[in-house]
C-alpha cells in the first residue's frame, strides 16, 4: 500500500498559483518526501525533494510542516502546459529507493 | 540533457507470444529499474539493478518475466508468454547512486507501451 494519500484531480486556471497536500500520516524518520510530475504517454519527472520546513526550486516550491505528516507541492503561476499527473512519495534515506507509489493527483489546468 | 532511451516505444503482440524490452540508462548511473505502469496507475517497481546484480525483483512475475543487465549497462526486459493482462507501459528508470534517496534523482524512460491481443 501507498504510503501518500493524495487527492485523485485538481482544476484550475492559468495563471494561478496551484496546491497540492499529500498525507503521509506515518512518515518514518529517515524518510525524505518526493514530488514527480507525470504527462501522458511520458515516463515521470522529478519535480522537487524535501525532509522539512520549505524548499523551493525553479519549478515549485514544497512546504512541510513541523510534524512532517503532510506536505504541500506548490506551483506558480500554471500553464496549460502544467497539465499532467504528480505523486508524492515517501522514502527512506538509507534504503534501496523501494518508493512506493500512489495513483496520484490528475492536475487539470483550463484557459 | 541525458536521457534514458528505451525501445520499442510501442508494441503489440499476441498472448502466448514472447516480447521483449531494450533500456539503456544515463551514462554512468550505477542503479537501473524496470516499473510497469497500468493506465489510470502509479508504476509499480518490478526489478532493481545495481550494476549487473539484481537487488529486489520480488514483484516480478518469474514465472513469465525475465531481466537482464549482463555488462551493467544496457538491459532487456523479457515477458514470454505474454498475457493479456501485461498491457501496460514499461518503464525503465535509472539513478546515479547505489542506494539512499538524498539527492538520488531517478530518472525515467519514455516507456515502452504493450498491447497484448
Amino acid at each position: 500500500l501507498a504510503k501518500t494519500t493524495q487527492p485523485i484531480s485538481m482544476d484550475s486556471y492559468e495563471g494561478q498559483e496551484v496546491n497540492i497536500t499529500c498525507s503521509h500520516n506515518n512518515i518514518a524518520t529517515n524518510d525524505y518526501i518526493t514530488w514527480y510530475q507525470q504527462f501522458p504517454s511520458q515516463g515521470p519527472r522529478f519535480i522537487i525533494q524535501g525532509y522539512k520546513t520549505k524548499v523551493t526550486n525553479e519549478v515549485a516550491s514544497l512546504f512541510i510542516p513541523a510534524d512532517r505528516k503532510s506536505s504541500t507541492l506548490s506551483l506558480p503561476r500554471v500553464s496549460l502546459s502544467d497539465t499532467a499527473v504528480y505523486y508524492c512519495l515517501v522514502g527512506e534515506t538509507d534504503s534501496n529507493y523501494q518508493l512506493i507509489w500512489g495513483a496520484g493527483t490528475k492536475l487539470i489546468i483550463k484557459p | 540533457e541525458a536521457e534514458v532511451a528505451q525501445s520499442p516505444r510501442y508494441k503489440i503482440t499476441e498472448k502466448s507470444q514472447a516480447v521483449a524490452f531494450w533500456c539503456d540508462p544515463i551514462s554512468g548511473h550505477a542503479t537501473l529499474y524496470w516499473y510497469r505502469q497500468i493506465l489510470g496507475q502509479g508504476p509499480e517497481l518490478l526489478v532493481q539493478f545495481q550494476d549487473e546484480s539484481v537487488v529486489d525483483d520480488s514483484q516480478l512475475p518469474k514465472d513469465r518475466f525475465s531481466a537482464e543487465r549482463l555488462k551493467g549497462v544496457d538491459s532487456t526486459l523479457k515477458i514470454q508468454p505474454a498475457e493479456l493482462g501485461d498491457s501496460a507501459m514499461y518503464l525503465c528508470a535509472s539513478s546515479k547512486r547505489k542506494q539512499g534517496i538524498v539527492g538520488n534523482t531517478i530518472y525515467f524512460g519514455e516507456g515502452s507501451w504493450l498491447t497484448v491481443v
